[in-house]
């Protein structure tokens, strides 16, 4: 089982390069979100979807933009890159809840990003 | 934004003591999450709590969560090497969004 894939798993840009970091889940998972982890921070949202066509903002979104053509695949694009957006990236995917319940997250194995 | 505050953020012990680890919010949340995080890998859920009170165990380790719903605790009994790690918490905001804490880094020396 895949899971959640991400790539690449390490990137270096220069500060105003664009670039799109990839998530893809074979899970059929209607949520998707992606979290940026910065040392003693832990992990901050950055946009989330719960469906193809559906997509929101989370608490750190400026800077970065999605969209969800498909189930299947949650891009993370940064439209012009700043060294403050040195950081892990990671990809998770979930079912969405039923009444009372919560389920939870499968992650990736994180995009590594530096930015010069 | 709901905060979840998570002490101690470091902890480092011998093999085969006992730890606890908590997680606290000023907030209530209608469940909270405990993930493990090894160095270049994503976090892996360990557990899920819903019920205010709940315990619940997984081997060595035993998560609570608060009769109020506004914390959790994890406690690790006869800690191993392999218990080595990032604990975070997660605390469910809205239909499923979690806000996480900013993790427990956890070294257990043999």
């Amino acid at each position: 089982n895949a899971g959640v894939t991400q790539t690449p798993k390490f990137q270096v840009l220069k500060t105003g390069q664009s670039m799109t970091l990839q998530c893809a889940q074979d899970m059929n998972h209607e949520y998707m979100s992606w979290y940026r982890q910065d040392p003693g921070m832990g992990l901050r949202l950055i946009h989330y979807s719960v469906g193809a066509g559906i997509t929101d903002q989370g608490e750190v979104p400026n800077g970065y933009n999605v969209s969800r053509s498909t189930t299947e695949d949650f891009p993370l694009r940064l439209l012009s890159a700043a060294p403050s957006q040195t950081s892990v990236y990671f990809c998770a995917s979930s079912r969405l809840p039923g009444r009372g319940a919560v389920y939870g997250y499968t992650f990736g194995s994180g995009t590594r990003l530096t930015v010069v | 934004t709901q905060l979840l505050e998570q002490s101690p953020q470091f902890l480092s012990i011998q093999e085969g003591e006992n730890l606890t680890v908590y997680c606290n919010s000023s907030s209530v949340f209608s469940s909270l999450q405990w993930y493990r995080q090894e160095p270049g890998e994503g976090p892996v859920l360990l557990v899920t709590v819903v019920t205010g009170g709940e315990v619940k165990k997984l081997k060595r380790l035993t998560f609570q969560f608060g009769d109020a719903r506004k914390d959790s605790s994890l406690h690790i009994t006869a800690a191993q090497p392999g218990d080595t790690g990032l604990y975070l918490c997660a605390g469910a905001e809205g239909a499923q969004k979690l806000v996480f804490g900013q993790g427990t880094r956890l070294t257990i020396n043999p």
